[in-house]
């Protein structure tokens, strides 16, 4: 059983260029989440899913899309990336809101 | 939206010490109060967890304690050791969303 798997583990991407951030999870879980970490801001909430075919803005959605056509994966896309987006992206997830959330290994993305 | 304030944002002890790290919010429906512990490079883990139906929870060297009333939650880490330094996030559940986290302790344990 692997968890949660991201892909890719990094990314140097040009300012510009379409990005998509891959997410699965093996734990049948109906949650899903994507968070942003940068130094001294912690993590902050992009997008969520509550169930396969549902999902909400977090705290920092914009220039970020997603998409929950099944229960196991949750990719973040990102249209048109800018150096403010370079970051270290976790997807998590969750078995029911309000239960604990299981990180992934993280995706380190440069824009450049 | 929900804010959490974490206090302080660094914290540096001897081995052996405690350490005690501060969480406040507002939002008084929030019922879910994990803490999250995040090693250089690595993920965030669990480390422990309360709910608003319990004071406070102990598992071995670490207990976090919740004040529902004042809004606060705290993690205790007694007899700390080299191994505890890392950057530590409490976080609580913001109803129908996620969880919203605080901005992070660096914690430095020093042998």
């Amino acid at each position: 059983i692997a968890g949660i798997t991201q892909a890719p583990t990094s990314q140097i991407l040009a300012a510009g260029r379409r990005m998509t951030l891959r997410c699965t999870q093996d734990m049948r879980h109906n949650a899903m989440y994507w968070y942003r970490q940068d130094l001294g801001l912690g993590l902050r909430l992009i997008h969520y899913s509550n169930t396969a075919g549902t999902t909400g803005k977090g705290e920092v959605p914009d220039g970020y899309s997603v998409s929950r056509a099944n229960t196991d994966d949750f990719p973040l896309t990102l249209a048109s990336a800018v150096p403010s987006q370079t970051s270290v992206y976790f997807c998590a997830s969750s078995g029911d809101r309000g239960e604990t959330q299981y990180f992934g290994p993280g995706t380190r993305l440069l824009v450049l | 939206g929900e804010n959490v304030e974490q206090h302080p944002s660094t914290l540096s002890v001897q081995e052996g010490d405690s350490a005690v790290i501060k969480c406040t919010y507002s939002d008084s429906a929030s019922n879910y109060f994990p803490w999250y512990k995040q090693e250089l490079g690595k993920r965030p883990q669990l480390i422990i967890d309360i709910r608003s139906n319990v004071g406070e929870k102990k598992d071995q060297r670490i207990a976090v304690t919740l004040n529902k009333t004042a809004k606060h939650f705290s993690l205790h880490i007694t007899e700390t050791q080299p191994e505890d330094s890392a950057v530590y996030f409490c976080a609580l559940y913001q109803a129908g969303t996620a969880l919203i986290f605080g901005k992070g302790t660096t914690l430095s344990v020093s042998s």
